[in-house]
This record gives structure tokens, C-alpha cells and sequence, in this order.
């Protein structure tokens, strides 16, 4: 079971450079979410979808962008890197049915991301 | 807004000794979330507690949760050297669902 995958794995930027953080999950879930973990921190969110075509920003939403264009894949697009993104990136995801949202939220391994 | 805190943020115990982490949130949920996390690894989730008076176990751990204090406790009894990681609980408040708000974790050495 693949469950909440995510790429790259490391990367490094230089400031002002620009990438995708790439995430997908094969559990037909209908809600994604991407967290930023600082150094010796709790994780902090960023955006959360809640199905295709549907994206809000969470606690850190500044310099991020994402969007949801199929029920599969939620990617995280940095832009003009800045030190302050140096962090390890998580995806997860989860599943709503009707009134109930579902008890597990999945992690992906994380993305560890250097701005230099 | 949510916050939630853990306390101790960094706790060092003997092998076979007994110790409570604790997790405090500042406003009404209706979901509480442990995990554990190794060093560079994603985190695994433990208990999901989401009534008052809740209480899971799984081996040497046991969480709690009293909604109407708004706190849970992460208990280890008789530690041993495997379970040192970072553990973190985590709240879903009543409006904002399944998006979480962490704590800042507690990192656990276990020594021999």
C-alpha cells in the first residue's frame, strides 16, 4: 500500500528560486492537508483541501500556493524562496464521510527543503 | 484561536520508571490526537481519543483525555529504551475538523 507519498525527499534552493513539492495519496481520500515542521517544533499548517477544486489556507499560508485539480494529488508550490521556508514539509490526508471525519490522518515521509 | 502545549518539552527517565506527559488546549474540541516521531522520520499515530473520559492503551502507553479540563496525559509505564522519540499531541477543534493544531512536542530519551 502506497498510502500519502511525497517528492522529492530533499532538495535544496537557492533564495528566489521557485519549485512544486509533489504529493499523492491512493486511499480515495477527499481531504489533504500540507504541514511545515520547523526545527525542534510541532507542525504547523499550511493549506488543507477538503476535495478536487477546493483549497483554503491554514495557520502559515504566505508564500505557498497549491491547488487540487484531481482527488489524488495536492502539490505545494514555494515561490520566490526565502530562508524562512528552510523546514521538512508533510502531506497527509484523511477521509470524510457524510457528518463523520474520519479518525486517521494519514502522513506522508516528509520533504526536507534547504534555502540557501 | 487553538493552542495547545505540552509539558514537558524534554524529558529524561530511567529504564523501568513510570512518567506523564501532558497536554493542555485552550479551546473546545472534540478530537485528540497522539503521535510519536523519530528522529527524520514521519509520525506515526498512536491514540485518537474523542470523548470525555476516553482512554486507550497500547503497551507501555496509555492516553486520557477530560474535555471539560481541557487536557490529556500520555502515560509510560515502565519504560524502556525503544520508546524515546518525540511525541506530540495534536487537537481538531468542533469548526475546524480533522486540520490540526500541534503541540511542540516532547522529546523522550529513556536511558538505560
Amino acid at each position: 500500500n502506497a498510502g500519502v507519498t511525497q517528492t522529492p525527499k530533499f532538495r535544496i534552493l537557492k533564495i528566489g528560486q521557485s519549485m512544486t513539492l509533489q504529493c499523492t495519496q491512493d486511499m480515495n481520500h477527499n481531504y489533504m492537508y500540507w504541514y511545515r515542521q520547523d526545527p525542534g517544533m510541532g507542525l504547523k499548517l499550511i493549506y488543507y483541501s477538503v476535495g478536487a477544486g477546493i483549497t483554503d489556507k491554514g495557520e502559515v499560508p504566505n508564500g505557498y500556493n497549491v491547488s487540487r485539480s484531481t482527488t489524488e494529488d495536492f502539490p505545494l508550490r514555494l515561490e520566490l524562496a526565502a530562508p524562512s521556508q528552510t523546514s521538512v514539509y508533510f502531506c497527509a490526508s484523511s477521509i470524510r464521510q457524510g457528518a463523520w471525519v474520519g479518525n486517521t490522518i494519514y502522513f506522508g515521509e516528509g520533504s526536507w527543503l534547504t534555502v540557501v | 484561536e487553538l493552542k495547545v502545549e505540552q509539558n514537558p518539552l524534554f524529558l529524561s527517565m530511567q529504564e523501568g520508571k513510570n512518567y506523564t506527559i501532558y497536554c493542555n488546549y485552550s479551546t473546545t474540541s472534540d478530537r485528540l490526537y497522539w503521535y510519536r516521531q523519530d528522529p527524520g522520520k514521519s509520525l506515526e499515530s498512536l491514540f485518537v481519543l474523542l470523548s470525555n473520559g476516553a482512554v486507550k492503551q497500547e503497551g507501555r502507553l496509555m492516553a486520557s483525555l477530560d474535555t471539560k479540563a481541557r487536557l490529556s496525559t500520555l502515560h509510560i509505564t515502565a519504560a524502556v529504551h525503544d520508546l524515546s522519540a518525540t511525541y506530540f499531541c495534536a487537537v481538531g477543534g468542533q469548526t475546524s475538523g480533522s486540520r490540526l493544531t500541534f503541540g511542540e512536542g516532547t522529546q523522550l530519551t529513556v536511558n538505560p
